[in-house]
């Protein structure tokens, strides 16, 4: 599978936690974005990387939030001390960037986060 | 910031008939306008997209038009089946800025 993907692909944790979500892009593809996606909205975005340089984040990224993509390669967004408001599927897309026009973002399968 | 409405929040048409989906946007400098279909648990998937210097673009069933001056954009998806039946998200993006803003999204429901 060349896709986008994601690990994993759900994750329940109690109130207070930490968690980590993977992001392995396609693999030319130098920016990747995350999103986050709520029950019955689009998806919001939150913070994207061109190779390894984090390029913009979100006012939705509270300090709990950090997102990283050491190498250029994968990327990994960590919550820490989970509310239940950030229960949400948890998106990651990839692209290509040659500084011309916009290409299509791909999307992977998303990370579901439940907070008991 | 770019803001993307979206109407009507949901849509039910008889299998066969068309279906019109309409966005409108807030920021001029938004130059690109994707549309992507999510199927119930599944990711966003690309079905047609739209630059700024194009009025309409049409794939098989599938059109897209814009009108800058006013703003919106919209889905047409005619001789509707089965399978169009999902979410339809539109977004819009400014060149430079590269994240996408999602609407709301469209529950579309094909009646057999």
């Amino acid at each position: 599978d060349t896709g986008v993907s994601q690990n994993p692909r759900h994750k329940i944790t109690k109130r207070g936690q930490n968690v980590t979500f993977r992001c392995d892009p396609i693999s030319e593809h130098n920016r990747l974005y995350w999103y986050r996606q709520t029950l019955g909205q689009g998806p919001e975005f939150l913070t994207y990387f061109q190779n390894e340089a984090q390029l913009e984040k979100s006012r939705l990224l509270s300090d709990r939030f950090s997102a990283e993509r050491p190498k250029g390669s994968f990327s990994t967004l960590e919550i820490q001390r989970t509310e239940q408001g950030d229960s949400a599927m948890y998106l990651c897309a990839s692209s290509t960037w040659d500084g011309g026009y916009y290409n299509e973002q791909f999307f992977g399968p998303g990370t579901r986060l439940t907070v008991l | 910031g770019e803001n993307v409405e979206q109407h009507p929040s949901t849509l039910s048409v008889q299998e066969g008939d068309s279906a019109v989906i309409k966005c409108t946007y807030s920021d001029s400098a938004s130059n690109y306008f994707p549309w992507y279909k999510q199927e119930l648990g599944k990711r966003p998937q690309l079905i047609i997209d739209i630059r700024s210097n194009v009025g309409e673009k049409k794939d098989q069933r599938i059109a897209v038009t814009l009108n800058k001056t006013a703003k919106h954009f919209s889905l047409h998806i005619t001789e509707t089946q089965p399978e169009d039946s999902a979410v339809y998200f539109c977004a819009a993006v400014e060149f430079g800025n590269e994240k996408l803003t999602f609407g709301t999204g469209t529950r579309l429901t094909i009646i057999p």
